[in-house]
């Protein structure tokens, strides 16, 4: 059974800090790994989402690595801003079952 | 190009009741999932549609049902609320058939609180 964990359940940091969400999966035999945003009691906006033949995905000012044989994915934001402040998710697709398995979630705040 | 919607966006019910929730799939899309996120948490997988049948489900009673009809929307029903079915219940919709990579896109959801 595929489990994923985030750490640190929160991070807070001042506006224009380069930061790292880490995301762990323990089965490595995954399709894919997509991050998500969530802002307050709202739906899940789709960030990147890498295949699992893929090391990395940029987009902007977000950067998502995967290494499979360690069972970790990271999320990069550069030059955060308080327009960054929310949960961010990230979920595995694992081989063989279709479902998103999620994390609990990075609760982010960018101080101006 | 229209995303995936979710109606109503909040409701209030009581135990013992029963409830139907609706999602309209992103256009073109043929798969939807729907999950389960209760406060603080991730989101918990319940079931997935393929061309209207079941194509997988998580660890939710049957009282936790759906439907996917010919044009690809899809319901929830709730049987016997229970004050722990209390939950935001989001939709997502994806491109390709569910034995490919695909890329899941979540609608706004619905609040359900059960009194």
């Amino acid at each position: 059974k595929q489990e994923v964990t985030q750490i640190p359940a929160a991070l807070s940091v001042p506006e224009g800090e380069n930061l790292v969400l880490n995301c762990s999966f323990t089965d490595s035999a995954i399709y894919n790994l997509q991050w998500f945003r969530q802002d307050p009691g709202k739906g899940l906006t789709s960030l990147l989402l890498i295949q699992s033949s893929q090391r990395e995905q940029t987009s902007g000012r977000l950067n998502a690595s995967l290494d499979k044989s360690s069972g970790r994915s990271t999320l990069y934001i550069a030059a955060s801003q308080p327009g960054d402040s929310a949960t961010y998710l990230c979920a595995a697709s694992g081989a063989g079952s279709y479902q998103l398995t999620f994390g609990k979630g990075t609760k982010l705040s960018v101080i101006p | 190009e229209t995303g995936v919607t979710q109606s109503p966006t909040h409701l209030i019910k009581t135990r013992g009741q029963q409830v139907t929730l609706r999602c309209s799939s992103q256009s073109g899309h043929n798969t939807v999932s729907w999950y389960q996120q209760a406060l603080g948490q991730g989101p918990q997988f319940i079931f997935q549609y393929y061309r209207e049948e079941e194509n997988g489900r998580g660890n939710f009673p049957p009282r936790f049902s759906g439907l996917q009809f010919p044009n690809y929307s899809s319901e929830l029903n709730v049987n016997a609320l229970e004050l722990d079915d209390s939950a935001l219940y989001l939709c997502a919709s994806s491109l390709s058939p569910p034995w490919r990579d695909n890329e899941q896109f979540f609608g706004p959801g619905t609040r359900l609180t059960v009194l």
